[in-house]
């Protein structure tokens, strides 16, 4: 396609419901990156993939978050049990190498 | 690690006046820079980078970052602004291999008419 591109845009759920928000890269990057950015901060760093690998997952909040990429392509992060302070935006990045192309983000909203 | 500190959270400013918008980093090892912006209901859009070279960098629209070592910043700036320029704007660093991108809590540039 012609950006990241990720689903759904909106997303509401009740508290303790499980959430998917999947991402489509940009055919070809290798790089993988998922972010959560909060009301009024910046993008703060959850995870990292090269290809299917999962290199970094330093920044997951907690073992309720999972991500994976099984075919190197399209990722999926799965939030289990959801929390009010999981509410945020959910952006994905794609990357071929110094350069991350950002989706437009899913905006979760928990309740 | 590495961080970064944009200290101005909003900058309102009038059209056509100029502007620059603050960024220090933080790092134990040499990094690339960058500046993204991001309009209303959009997604983050790269604006410039600095990974080597001329510590000057330019965007195509009007932009412009210079990277001082000595200091540890990347300040954004522009000549003139238009109101086409209100956005939030995003200083971030990551290391040399791009493993990971660390990002500013972000400044809202507001151009007034």
């Amino acid at each position: 396609g012609a950006g990241v591109s990720q689903s759904p845009r909106y997303k509401v759920a009740k508290r303790g419901q499980d959430v998917a928000l999947r991402c489509d890269p940009i055919s070809g990057h290798v790089s993988l990156f998922w972010y959560q950015q909060a009301l009024g901060q910046g993008p703060e760093f959850l995870t990292y993939f090269q290809n299917e690998a999962q290199l970094d997952k330093s920044g997951l909040p907690s073992d309720r978050f999972f991500a994976e990429r099984p075919e190197g392509s399209v990722s999926t992060l799965k939030i289990q049990r959801t929390q009010q302070e999981d509410s945020a935006v959910y952006l994905c990045a794609s990357s071929p190498r110094g350069k991350a192309f950002f989706g437009q983000g899913t905006r979760l909203t928990v309740v | 690690a590495q961080s970064v500190t944009q200290l101005d959270s909003q900058v309102p400013v009038f059209e056509e006046a100029p502007v620059e918008l603050r960024c220090n980093y933080s790092s134990s090892v040499s990094v690339y820079l960058f500046w993204y912006v991001q309009y209303p209901n959009q997604g983050l859009q790269l604006l410039l980078k600095y990974l080597s070279g001329s510590t000057l960098v330019e965007s195509i629209n009007g932009f412009e970052a210079e990277f001082n070592k000595s200091q540890t910043s990347f300040h954004l700036r522009k000549p003139s602004v238009h109101i086409s320029d209100t956005a939030e704007y995003f200083c971030a660093v990551s290391d040399r291999n791009f493993n990971k991108f660390y990002f500013g809590s972000g400044t809202k540039l507001n151009v007034k008419p």
